[in-house]
């Protein structure tokens, strides 16, 4: 099974600042997506951004965006003008381009403070 | 209306107890899944449907049971709670269409003393 490793347990960041998410994956495949998730305290999973393998162009999402690097299997997140709505758990998460369910595998998450 | 919706929301019970967490849909999806988060460990998959007649085990399958009972509904079931599976439980739908996103239900928390 693919891995998804968030080697940072915890961030902090002051409000307005940018700030990096970091997520590496283990894959031999060349078909997949990528997907950044945020729960906050609410513990409702939200989507944030989504990235295809296929596509070169890193996804962005307003003040959310990603730096794909396919041949490094990286996949990390950046939040820019960090605001305090932004403090919540962040999930990467890997899914896999054939069709075996199509579920998928997280990372054990983020947890990202946002201070004044 | 949410549009996954999970039954209980929370839930307290003792060692041995039979629970059932329930998830239903109204977004039409035929792929329903079951996650369990703990802490420092993220979401971990029990098990998946396709549809009705096809369930399938995930990744931490064992002392979980699912039923598929239409469409729009998936269950999952702890037939003796043990207090290692005090957890936060999540539903999710799918699409079929592969680039489609999961759907999550807001989580039924479950305490097992």
């Amino acid at each position: 099974a693919q891995t998804v490793t968030q080697s940072q347990p915890e961030m902090s960041v002051q409000e307005a600042e940018t700030v990096t998410l970091s997520c590496t994956y283990d894959t031999s495949e060349s078909d997949y997506y990528l997907f950044w998730y945020k729960q906050p305290p609410s513990r409702q999973m939200i989507l944030v951004i989504r990235q295809e393998a296929y596509k070169q162009q890193n996804a962005t999402e307003n003040r959310f965006s990603v730096n794909f690097q396919k041949a490094a299997k990286s996949f990390s997140l950046k939040i820019s003008d960090s605001q305090l709505g932004d403090a919540a758990m962040y999930f990467c998460a890997y899914r896999s381009g054939r069709n075996s369910g199509y579920a998928l595998n997280f990372g054990k998450g983020t947890s990202l403070l946002v201070t004044p | 209306d949410a549009d996954v919706t999970q039954t209980p929301r929370n839930r307290i019970t003792k060692t041995g107890k039979r629970i059932m967490l329930e998830c239903s849909q109204t977004k039409g999806h035929d792929r329903m899944y079951w996650y369990r988060q703990d802490p420092g460990l993220g979401l971990r998959l029990i098990y998946y449907s396709f549809d009705v007649k096809d369930i399938n085990k995930g990744e931490i399958s064992d002392g979980y049971s699912v039923s598929r009972q239409a469409q729009a509904k998936f269950s999952l079931s702890l037939e003796s709670a043990i207090p290692n599976q005090t957890a936060l439980y999540f539903c999710a739908t799918k699409s079929g269409d592969v680039t489609g996103e999961l759907f999550f239900g807001e989580g039924s928390r479950l305490t097992v003393l």
